[in-house]
């Protein structure tokens, strides 16, 4: 078991720049999911993929952001046209079971200049 | 929507006190509770879960007890120690749908030697 994996670890981007975030869960987990956390807060749920299927988006997902998980296996989320606002930690989780508990990522810090 | 509300911090207390960390929940179902831990510079780690009513789970010295009539799952430990110094969240998962979790804002604890 080796953890669930993020990359990068930090990325400092211009507003207005598109930015692409791994995650790579623990083999055997099927389910995995993203969040996103800001400053004083707890994680918020962004969406959630079991295998390959992408079966919950939150409203805080706006079009800019697009997550993908091919082939159920590493996922990626994108984040287009970003704004001051993205910027937060992101955070990446995996769990064998439905009802968790759900193992984190050390999570991708994204600034915006 | 569900959510959970925990005390706000930060919390300080001197080693060897008594902690509890309150947290409740909003759920229109049977949820799953947690704490979670985040140590300074580490990602969110599991500290202790509750499936049902009554369930008590416990880890590391922490205590916390499923209390549906309350709604509550409040956090405690009898005698705390500098190593404790952490963001404590509580969680909840959903039992159904998308299993997403829905964390508190988080509680910091420092403790003093």
């Amino acid at each position: 078991d080796t953890g669930v994996s993020q990359n990068p670890r930090h990325k400092i981007t211009k507003r207005g720049q598109n930015v692409t975030f791994r995650c790579d869960p623990i083999s055997e987990h099927n389910r995995l999911y993203w969040y996103r956390q800001t400053l004083g807060q707890g994680p918020e749920f962004l969406t959630y993929f079991q295998n390959e299927a992408q079966l919950e988006k939150s409203r805080l997902l706006s079009d800019r952001f697009s997550a993908e998980r091919p082939k159920g296996s590493f996922s990626t989320l994108e984040i287009q046209r970003t704004e001051q606002g993205d910027s937060a930690m992101y955070l990446c989780a995996s769990s064998q079971t439905a009802v968790g508990p759900q193992h984190f990522g050390d999570g991708t810090r994204l600034s915006i200049l | 929507g569900d959510s959970v509300t925990q005390m706000e911090g930060p919390v300080t207390l001197s080693e060897e006190a008594f902690l509890t960390i309150n947290c409740t929940y909003t759920a229109t179902g049977y949820p799953s509770l947690f704490w979670y831990v985040q140590y300074p510079g580490e990602g969110l780690q599991l500290l202790l879960k509750a499936t049902k009513a009554d369930d008590k789970g416990s880890n590391k010295g922490f205590e916390a007890t499923y209390r549906k009539e309350t709604t509550s799952f409040h956090l405690e430990k009898g005698s705390v120690q500098v190593s404790d110094s952490a963001v404590y969240f509580c969680a909840l998962a959903e039992n159904t749908g998308g299993f997403k979790t829905i964390f508190g804002a988080g509680t910091r604890l420092f403790v003093k030697a």
